[in-house]
C-alpha cells in the first residue's frame, strides 16, 4: 500500500459549493498531518496543519480519522481562487515528510 | 516569517555540464531537502541533511550529490546534466524531520539541452 493516497481529480465545482478531498495514509503511527496548497508552476504553501482530531480556518476545515487512517479537507463556499492543487502531506516515522500528489481543483463561475 | 531563498527561478544547461542550486535558509532550520516536481510524479525527495555537512539520500539520488558546509545553504550538484534531470527543483526547510511543516522556496525551473 502506498505511504499516501490522494484522488488526483480534478474536481470542476461551482463558485459557491462545497467540496471536500480525502487522503488515506498507512504508517498508523503518524501523528501530525499537513496540507498544503500548490498554484501552477509555483511552490506548495502550507494550508493546515492537522495535530488532533480536527483544525478550522475560515472556509476551511481539516480533519482527522485515525481509525480509518483518513484525513479529509472541506472547503466551504468555494471561490475562484481557491482553484489548485492540494497536496496531503502525512510523516512517516523518523523519516521526511511523505507528500501525496495531490488533488486538483477547478472552481468555475 | 520563513524566507527560503533559491538562487535561480529559470536555468538553461547543457548536457553533461556540472550545474550548482543553491538554497538559503533564514530560520536556523535543523533541516533542509531538496525535491524534484515532475508532472504527475508529485514531489520527489533527492537528498535531505538534518545538520551541517551531514546528508541522507531521499528516494531518486541517482545523478545528484549535496552539500551542506553551513547550517543556512543546501546545495544541490548535478555532476553531469542530462536531459533527463529536466524539472522544476524545490528547497525545502523545517524545524524538525517529520513534525513539523517544510517551508519551501519558490523553486528553479531547469532545462538541460
Amino acid at each position: 500500500r502506498k505511504e499516501v493516497e490522494q484522488d488526483p481529480g480534478p474536481f470542476n465545482v461551482p463558485e459557491g459549493a462545497t467540496v471536500a478531498f480525502n487522503c488515506t495514509y498507512s504508517n498508523s503511527a503518524s501523528q501530525s498531518f499537513f496540507w498544503y496548497r500548490q498554484d501552477c508552476r509555483k511552490e506548495p504553501k502550507l494550508l493546515m496543519s492537522v495535530y488532533s482530531s480536527g483544525n478550522e480556518d475560515g472556509r476551511f476545515t481539516a480533519q482527522l480519522n485515525r481509525a480509518s487512517q483518513y484525513i479529509s479537507l472541506l472547503i466551504r463556499d468555494s471561490k475562484l481562487s481557491d482553484s489548485a492543487t492540494y497536496l496531503c502531506v502525512v510523516p512517516s516515522g523518523n523519516t521526511p515528510l511523505v507528500f501525496g500528489k495531490g488533488t486538483r481543483l477547478s472552481v468555475i463561475a | 516569517d520563513v524566507k527560503v531563498t533559491q538562487s535561480s527561478r529559470y536555468l538553461v544547461k547543457r548536457t553533461g555540464e556540472k550545474v550548482f542550486l543553491e538554497c538559503v535558509q533564514d530560520m536556523d532550520h535543523e533541516n533542509m531537502f531538496w525535491y524534484r516536481q515532475d508532472p504527475g510524479l508529485g514531489l520527489r525527495l533527492i537528498y535531505f541533511s538534518y545538520d551541517v555537512k551531514m546528508k541522507e539520500k531521499g528516494d531518486i539520488p541517482e545523478g545528484y550529490s549535496v552539500s551542506r558546509e553551513k547550517k543556512e545553504r543546501f546545495s544541490l550538484i548535478l555532476e553531469s546534466a542530462s536531459t533527463n534531470q529536466t524539472s522544476m527543483y524545490l528547497c525545502a526547510s523545517s524545524w524538525t524531520l517529520s513534525n513539523q511543516p517544510q517551508h519551501f522556496g519558490d523553486g528553479t525551473r531547469l532545462s538541460i539541452l
